[in-house]
């Protein structure tokens, strides 16, 4: 089966600066990537995704890039603020009807 | 609009009991998916249901369980529960490819 690696597991970073967390994957059958963000108490909230067409999207201070040939992954978060603090997950899956396959999780500390 | 919704939001049962929680997923939304997410994991997947058919299940034991109903709310089940059962349960809704998912139910088990 799929499986997804994250790394950092913790991130620390000023406020303003940029944070960058990493997946790699391992089946090429996978062809949609989303990324979650959790914060304390609550469910995974789906932030970004990118399907494997395509190499890069970007929305607001988020963007996502996608390396098909290298199977990894990338989340960048731009200008952080106090309230971007939360974990972070990537994940993979084949499409509709297909299971998700879920990182570890980046716990992400903006230091205002 | 109303998201994800599950109940309850949280439980404490004992070794060998059984439980069952419920999620009623987002308007218009026909698949439901049950997730486990063990504290600093990654969730995990359980099971996916479509048009109140099971459509995939994950590594997991017998004693988990799942339904879905004719408006489209689901149940997940867990017999003889153990202490390793203890986690967050994830309910998602989906429409195409993308997961929402709701707040959960955290379930411990003494």
């Amino acid at each position: 089966g799929e499986n997804v690696e994250q790394h950092p597991s913790t991130l620390s970073v000023q406020e303003g600066d940029s944070a960058v967390i990493k997946c790699t994957y391992s089946d090429s059958a996978s062809n949609y990537f989303p990324w979650y963000k959790q914060e304390l108490g609550k469910g995974p909230q789906l932030i970004i995704d990118i399907r494997s067409n395509v190499g890069e999207k970007k929305d607001q201070r988020i963007a996502v890039t996608l390396n098909k040939t290298a199977k990894h992954f990338s989340l960048h978060i731009t200008e952080t603020q106090p309230e971007d603090s939360a974990v972070y997950f990537c994940a993979a899956s084949m499409g509709r009807f297909n299971k998700f396959y879920f990182g570890s999780g980046t716990k992400l500390n903006v230091k205002p | 609009d109303a998201g994800v919704t599950q109940s309850p939001t949280h439980l404490i049962k004992t070794r060998g009991q059984q439980v069952t929680l419920r999620c009623s997923p987002i308007s218009g939304h026909k698949s439901v998916s049950w997730y486990q997410q063990v504290l600093g994991q990654g969730p995990q997947f359980i099971f996916q249901y479509y048009e109140k058919e099971e459509r995939g299940r994950g590594n997991f034991p017998d004693r988990f369980s799942a339904r879905q109903f004719p408006n489209y709310s689901s149940e997940l089940n867990v017999n003889a529960l153990l202490l390793g059962d203890s986690a967050l349960y994830l309910c998602a809704s989906s429409l195409n490819e993308k997961l929402f998912f709701g707040s959960g139910t955290q379930l411990s088990v003494l």
